[in-house]
């Protein structure tokens, strides 16, 4: 069965920063693209980051271009997303989900319950 | 502003059937596969179709998908008060080189 669970959301002020974690369980995990995704209060789904599976391949959404930062780890089924110099327009539920073997994709199969970033001053 | 266009809101009354549309470009839906999400309140989202008109184990046949050229569309037959939620299409855009998300539709079920 396909686990992924997410960890690391809190309440930050403007400017601060929060590592969000995703871990995974029940597939091949080197194997498939991970992908974040958030959903702002009373808005709707918005993609943030993908990486490939092997981590070479990499894209951010505009919004969070040179302040959120995705990584995994392979051997600890394991994905990251650090994100710096938070905006209220963050403020958002932050969903990690499992893509494709192909990484430049939007199936995403299977979905963590959520973290809860809220940046407030 | 989405990059996909989807209708706001749709309604139905039980049995009825309903169609969504999402409406893209040749750079997302022209030459890409759309896939449609259903997002309860307060859950996580679920893959409802997949690769145009792919339904994934589980999902009942009420649901269907197409797409044409830069539009694509979903269908939900016999509907049931437990279809009331948000539908979102997706699909990759070449152009922006990430995935791009319609705007979503709220379902009713009168």
């Amino acid at each position: 069965e396909v686990q992924l669970l997410e960890s690391g959301g809190g309440v930050v002020q403007p400017g601060e920063s929060l590592k969000l974690s995703c871990a995974a369980s029940g597939f091949d995990f080197p194997n498939y693209a991970m992908i974040w995704v958030r959903q702002a209060p009373g808005k709707g789904l918005e993609w943030v980051s993908t990486i490939s599976g092997g981590g070479g391949n990499i894209w951010y959404a505009g919004p969070v271009k040179g302040r959120f930062t995705v990584s995994r780890d392979n051997s600890k089924n394991t994905v990251h997303l650090q994100m710096n110099n938070l905006r209220d327009g963050d403020t958002a539920i932050y969903y990690c989900a499992k893509g494709d073997i192909t990484a430049a994709a939007s199936r995403f199969d299977h979905w963590g319950q959520g973290a809860l970033v809220s940046v407030s001053s | 502003q989405s990059v996909l266009t989807q209708p706001p809101s749709a309604s139905g009354t039980p049995g009825q059937r309903v169609t969504i549309s999402c409406s893209g470009s040749n750079s997302n839906i022209g030459t890409n596969p759309i896939n449609w999400y259903q997002k309860l309140p307060g859950t996580a989202p679920k893959l409802l179709i997949y690769t145009n008109s792919q339904r994934p184990s589980g999902v009942p046949d009420r649901f269907s998908g197409s797409k044409s050229g830069t539009s694509a569309s979903l269908a939900i037959s016999g509907l049931q008060s437990e279809d009331e939620a948000d539908y979102y299409c997706a699909t990759w855009d070449d152009s922006l080189r990430g995935v791009v998300f319609g705007g979503g539709t709220k379902l009713t079920v009168l």
